[in-house]
C-alpha cells in the first residue's frame, strides 16, 4: 500500500529553470495539498485542493502554479525557479470527513543553483 | 505568522524518562493533531485531539488540550531511541477549510 508518492525525491535546477513536482496518492482522498519545509520554519502550505477540479492559494503561493490532474495527482510547478525555492517539498492528502489528519508522502529535496 | 508554537524547540533526554512538548496557538481550531518526523522523511500522524476532547492516549502518547489557554501538550512516556525524531503540532482551524497550520516543531533526541 503506497499511500502518497512524490517524485523526483531529490532535484537540482539552475535559475530560471522549470520543473514539475509530481504527487500521486491511492486512498481516494478527495483533499490534497502541497507544502514546503525550510529550516527552523515548520511546513507552510503552498496550494491545496479541496476535491477534483479546485485547487486555492495557501499561505506562500508566489512561485508556483498547481494541476489537480485527477483525484489521485496533484502536481506543483515552478515556472522560473529562483534559489529561494531552495526547500524541501512535501505532499499530503486527506479524506472528506472531518477531523481526520493528512497522509505525507516523503518528500522532494530541491536545490536551485 | 505561524498560528502554533512548540516549546521547546529542542529536548534532550535519557532513554527510559518522559518527554513533555508543549504547543501554543491563537485562533479556534476543530482539532489538533500531533505528528512526527524522522529526518529526512515525511510527517507521520501520531495522533488527533478534538476540540471538545480534554485528553487522549494512544500507546506510550498522551496529549491534553486545554482550549481555553489554548494549548496542548505531547507527552512520551518511557522514551526510546527510536522515538528521536522532530515532533510538530498542527491545529485544524475552524475557518480553514481543512487546511493545517503547522508549528515550528521540538527537535527530540533521545540518547542510549
Amino acid at each position: 500500500n503506497a499511500g502518497v508518492t512524490q517524485t523526483p525525491k531529490f532535484q537540482v535546477l539552475k535559475t530560471g529553470q522549470s520543473m514539475t513536482l509530481q504527487c500521486a496518492q491511492d486512498m481516494n482522498h478527495n483533499s490534497m495539498y502541497w507544502y514546503r519545509q525550510d529550516p527552523g520554519m515548520g511546513l507552510r502550505l503552498i496550494y491545496y485542493s479541496a476535491s477534483e477540479g479546485t485547487t486555492d492559494k495557501g499561505e506562500v503561493p508566489n512561485g508556483y502554479n498547481v494541476s489537480r490532474l485527477n483525484k489521485r495527482e496533484f502536481s506543483l510547478r515552478l515556472e522560473s525557479a529562483a534559489p529561494s525555492q531552495t526547500s524541501v517539498y512535501f505532499c499530503a492528502s486527506k479524506g472528506t470527513l472531518g477531523n481526520q489528519p493528512q497522509h505525507f508522502g516523503d518528500g522532494t529535496r530541491l536545490s536551485i543553483l | 505568522s505561524q498560528q502554533g508554537e512548540e516549546d521547546p524547540q529542542a529536548l534532550s533526554i535519557q532513554e527510559g524518562e518522559n518527554a513533555t512538548m508543549n504547543c501554543s496557538y491563537k485562533t479556534s481550531i476543530n482539532n489538533l493533531q500531533w505528528y512526527r518526523q524522522n529526518s529526512g522523511r515525511g510527517l507521520v500522524h501520531l495522533i488527533l485531539i478534538r476540540s471538545n476532547e480534554r485528553e487522549k492516549h494512544s500507546g506510550r502518547l498522551r496529549v491534553t488540550l486545554d482550549t481555553s489557554k489554548k494549548s496542548s501538550s505531547l507527552l512520551i512516556t518511557a522514551s526510546r531511541a527510536a522515538d528521536t525524531a522532530s515532533y510538530f503540532c498542527a491545529t485544524d482551524l475552524i475557518q480553514g477549510a481543512q487546511k493545517l497550520v503547522f508549528g515550528q516543531g521540538t527537535r527530540l533526541t533521545i540518547n542510549p
